[in-house]
């Protein structure tokens, strides 16, 4: 019974590329959640999503970042033109439903250089 | 602005003592309660949930819900150096994101 799973564990890119974080959630769950986290800092969200809906993007940034979560296949973070600000930790974690518990995947750990 | 309050700590405890972890939230429509621990360098690991006013035991654990005065708690019994942590309160209603605390330091001292 897999968890949720995140990949890649580590990415690094270079200032101007782009980044993508994948999660797939636990089986049967349709309900998945990112937050970021920087060093002693707390979790924060960022996106919600339903397959194929987004639910609440209050937390993503304007410009570069965007998320979706298709019918098939696992949910993508997608940020463009990444800058230094952008290295942190990013959790996705997930649910069965609006109610449900949110279990958290191992998190990438971005580096822009 | 839903919010979820919680003191930072650090908070020390010796071993075997019983460790109290407190959470206030602000929205009184939310519905679901959790408490996530988080170790330095990894992902927050759910350890308990709760939905109903009262109590919830869970082994050492014990969460505490007082809708009534917003107020969520965390009871660790005969705690341990190994539950030396940063504990992170959340709360979620329904189609809404899960709102999460700063969370608390816990230092258990052998």
């Amino acid at each position: 019974n897999a968890g949720v799973m995140q990949n890649p564990r580590h990415l690094v890119r270079r200032r101007g590329q782009e980044a993508r974080l994948r999660c797939s959630p636990m089986k049967g769950h349709s309900h998945v959640y990112w937050y970021r986290q920087l060093p002693e800092e707390g979790l924060k969200f960022m996106v919600y999503l339903q397959k194929e809906n987004i639910i609440d993007e209050s937390g993503m940034p304007k410009e570069r970042f965007s998320a979706e979560f298709p019918k098939e296949g696992p949910s993508i973070l997608r940020i463009q033109q990444v800058v230094r600000g952008d290295s942190a930790a990013y959790f996705c974690a997930s649910s069965s439903g609006p109610r449900g518990e949110a279990f958290f995947g191992q998190g990438t750990r971005l580096t822009v250089v | 602005q839903k919010e979820v309050e919680q003191n930072s700590g650090p908070l020390s405890v010796p071993e075997g003592a019983i460790a109290s972890l407190n959470c206030t939230y602000s929205d009184r429509g939310s519905q679901s309660f959790f408490w996530y621990r988080q170790y330095s360098g990894k992902s927050p690991e759910l350890i308990m949930f709760i939905y109903s006013n009262g109590d919830k035991e869970d082994g050492r654990f014990t969460a505490q819900l007082n809708k009534a005065s917003q107020y969520v708690s965390l009871l660790i019994r005969d705690s341990q150096p190994s539950d030396s942590a940063t504990y992170l309160c959340a709360v979620k209603e329904g189609y809404q994101k899960v709102t999460f605390g700063i969370g608390t330091k816990l230092q258990v001292i052998p």
